[in-house]
């Protein structure tokens, strides 16, 4: 199986501030990489495809890029709605699809 | 607009088997290239596949499942369902549906995405 590693597990950061976060795949996986963001009580939501994708209705400041087995989320100025959980899911060797960790994203 | 639901009981014995269904609307269950998902998330932690099922009817489970998955599909009724037998504690979780697919609306072959989802319903396995 693919394991996929984020990082930061956990990260604080302020609005208005840029911020990245990291997955790296355990072998090349293209850029068949998706991230989502998961609000407390709420269901993954899909934010960027194809590594650097951005599905229809995702704000802009949102951007996604790598391949191989190195890929970064970057959210360019954080807005309040933002602070969530972000999670990266490979789909290149499947099954099975896996996801990883986790970076829970807090207001510092 | 593509919707999906899960239901089913909130609460099942060990060595019981849990069974859920998530039914599918604003689009046809049963044509596109779409992998119907099972996705499962325990309190606090990340998000585990299980499996799912092609619009063929062809099932691709998580190994980590063995042979405790089953998933079908009832086009009919427009809704497809997971069977997970002899659980434990370990499978206390919230469980999603989701549907999965690898094609841009031009056609183009892309990375696969799980999109939407549906709300989850928290399944706990106690006696």
């Amino acid at each position: 199986d693919i394991q996929l590693t984020q990082s930061p597990s956990s990260l604080s950061a302020s609005v208005g501030d840029r911020v990245t976060i990291a997955c790296r795949a355990s072998q090349a996986i293209s850029n068949y990489l998706s991230w989502y963001q998961q609000k407390p009580g709420k269901a993954p939501q899909l934010l960027i495809y194809g590594a650097s994708t951005l599905q229809s209705g995702v704000p802009s400041r949102f951007s996604g890029s790598g391949s191989g087995t190195d890929f970064t989320l970057t959210i360019s100025s954080l807005q309040a709605e933002d602070f969530a959980i972000y999670f990266c899911h490979q789909s290149y060797n499947t099954p099975p699809n896996t996801f990883g960790q986790g970076t829970k994203l807090e207001i510092k | 607009q593509v919707q999906l639901q899960e239901s089913g009981p909130g609460l099942v014995k060990p060595s019981q088997t849990l069974s859920l269904t998530c039914t599918v609307s604003g689009v046809s269950i049963g044509t596109g290239s779409f992998y119907w998902s099972w996705i499962r998330q325990p309190a606090g932690k990340g998000l585990e596949w299980i499996g799912h099922i092609y619009t063929s009817g062809r099932t691709d489970y998580n190994p980590s499942f063995k042979s405790r998955v089953t998933i079908s599909v009832d086009t009919s009724k427009s809704h497809f369902s997971l069977k997970l037998s002899s659980v434990t504690a370990a499978d206390t979780a919230v469980y999603y549906c989701a549907r999965l697919y690898f094609y841009d609306a031009n056609g183009s072959y892309s990375s696969g995405r799980f999109d939407p989802w549906g709300q989850g319903t928290p399944v706990t396995v106690s006696s």
